[in-house]
């Protein structure tokens, strides 16, 4: 059974600063790792997904990095704004394809 | 292409009544997945479903709660005999696929359902 964790829980940062969330996981038969944010009371919006051949995926100021290998993923955010303020999950789908999502990390980006 | 939809937003029910809760997927996925968020945790796997089979529904309780995707009309699922316990936000995705590398989820804004 897959289990998603995800370092760190909560995260506050003045605006401006590069920032790493990491998302690790048990089952390296990953089908793909989808990266999404929540803002509070809203639904999760898709930021990146990463296919099980693919080792990074780009849009804009993130960037996220996936390694099989040692069962890990890395979300990183570039120039923090306040508008990234917001909790981010990661869901890794291993070999049962059954999506299972991480806690998340709440971000603070304070101006 | 409109997004995933479901209806209602917000939904209050009191101990004893059923819930029914609606998903309508993008237009062209056939697959679809529920979650439960539960205040202060994560998001939980409920159900897979495709067009009229279900999946996989190893995280939805065995009792009280059913799920659907007919041929033709939304995904529902179904809450009978509401407690308190069952007071969540519900979010279903959906995907064109259900496996392998192409299986993106598309979520929908939830239904916050309150059990007084």
């Amino acid at each position: 059974k897959q289990e998603v964790t995800q370092i760190p829980a909560a995260l506050s940062v003045p605006e401006g600063e590069n920032l790493v969330l990491n998302c690790s996981f048990t089952d390296s038969a990953i089908y793909n790792l989808q990266w999404f944010r929540q803002d509070p009371g809203k639904g999760l919006t898709s930021l990146l997904l990463i296919q099980s051949s693919q080792r990074e995926q780009t849009s804009g100021r993130l960037n996220a990095s996936l390694d099989k290998s040692s069962g890990r993923s890395t979300l990183y955010i570039a120039a923090s704004q306040p508008g990234d303020s917001a909790t981010y999950l990661c869901d890794g789908s291993g070999g049962s394809y059954i999506p299972t999502f991480g806690r998340g990390t709440s971000l603070i980006v304070h101006p | 292409n409109a997004g995933v939809m479901q209806n209602p937003r917000h939904l209050v029910r009191r101990r004893g009544q059923e819930a029914r809760l609606r998903c309508s997927p993008m237009k062209g996925h056939s697959h679809v997945y529920w979650y439960r968020q539960l205040p202060e945790e994560g998001l939980k796997f409920m159900v897979y479903l495709q067009k009229e089979n279900i999946i996989d529904e190893s995280g939805m309780p065995k009792e009280r709660f059913s799920a659907e995707f007919p041929k033709e009309g939304p995904s529902i699922l179904r809450i009978q005999q509401v407690v308190r316990g069952d007071s969540a936000a519900y979010f279903c995705a959906s995907s064109p696929t259900g496996t392998g590398d192409h299986n993106e989820q598309f979520f929908g804004p939830g239904t916050r359902l309150t059990v007084l």
